[in-house]
C-alpha cells in the first residue's frame, strides 16, 4: 500500500517552460512534505519543503503547492533549465513511535530539452 | 553538504556472504537512517538510529541489522546476502531544528550475485 504516489514516471519539458511534478498521498497524518532531486550516481538532494499548515512555499524557481483536501502536492519549476533534468522524489513526514520518519514516492524522471 | 560519507561506494559480492556498509558523519547529528532505493519503489527505510546504541526497524528491515557504537558511525550489515538485496543503499542524517529534513550521503551500489 503506497501512501505516497507519483503517478508519472517521466516528464519531458522544453527549456524555459514550466515543469509540474505531482504527488498524491493517502495518510492525513502527514505533517510535512519534501521534494528531493537526484542525479545519477549521487545521493538525493533536498530541494524544498512545505508544512501541512501552509498551502504554498517558494524558493527561487521552485514552488511547492499543497492541497490538503485533495491530498495532493505539486512542484513547479519555472523556467525549466537543462540542469534540472533529474529524478524528483516527493516525501511525506509522519510521527511513528515518537520519531519522525519519511515515506517516499517512486520518483518522476524529468528531462528538460533545449 | 551534510558531511556524510559512505563506504564502500561499490561492492559486488556473492550470495550467502556477509556484507557491512558504513556511514560516517562529521557533524554530530543524533538521527541517522539507512534506506534502499529500487526502481519503482523510491527510497524505503531499512533501519534508523536516534542515538548511540539506540536503533529501530524501518519498513524493510528483514535480512538487515545495524549498529551504532559511536555518534559518527552507523553500520548496516547483511548477515547473509541474497540477490534480492542488490540495490543502492543510502545513509541519511536528520538536521537539527524544527523541520524534519533529512540529508543523504552519496550511496553504495551493492550487487549480490
Amino acid at each position: 500500500d503506497q501512501q505516497v504516489k507519483q503517478n508519472s514516471p517521466s516528464l519531458s519539458v522544453q527549456e524555459g517552460r514550466i515543469s509540474i511534478l505531482n504527488c498524491d498521498y493517502t495518510n492525513s497524518m502527514f505533517d510535512y512534505f519534501l521534494w528531493y532531486k537526484k542525479y545519477p550516481a549521487e545521493g538525493p538532494t533536498f530541494l524544498i519543503s512545505i508544512s501541512s499548515i501552509k498551502d504554498k512555499n517558494e524558493d527561487g524557481r521552485f514552488t511547492v503547492f499543497l492541497n490538503k483536501s485533495a491530498k495532493h502536492l505539486s512542484l513547479h519549476i519555472v523556467p525549466s533549465q537543462p540542469g534540472d533534468s533529474a529524478v524528483y522524489f516527493c516525501a511525506a513526514s509522519y510521527l511513528s513511535g515518537g520519531y519522525n520518519k519519511l515515506i517516499f514516492g517512486a520518483g518522476t524522471r524529468l528531462a528538460v530539452h533545449p | 553538504d551534510a558531511g556524510i560519507t559512505q563506504s564502500p561506494r561499490h561492492k559486488v559480492t556473492e550470495t550467502g556472504t556477509p556484507v557491512t556498509l558504513r556511514c560516517h558523519q562529521t557533524e554530530n547529528h543524533r538521527y541517522m537512517y539507512w534506506y534502499r532505493q529500487d526502481p519503482g519503489h523510491g527510497l524505503r527505510l531499512i533501519h534508523y538510529s536516534y542515538g548511540v546504541k539506540d536503533t529501530d526497524k524501518g519498513e524493510v528491515s528483514d535480512g538487515y541489522s545495524v549498529s551504532r557504537s559511536k555518534t559518527e558511525d552507523f553500520l548496516l550489515t547483511l548477515e547473509s546476502a541474497t540477490s534480492s538485496q542488490t540495490s543502492v543503499y543510502f545513509c541519511a542524517i536528520r538536521s537539527r531544528g524544527t523541520t524534519d529534513t533529512q540529508y543523504f550521503g552519496p550511496g553504495t551500489r551493492l550487487t549480490v550475485l
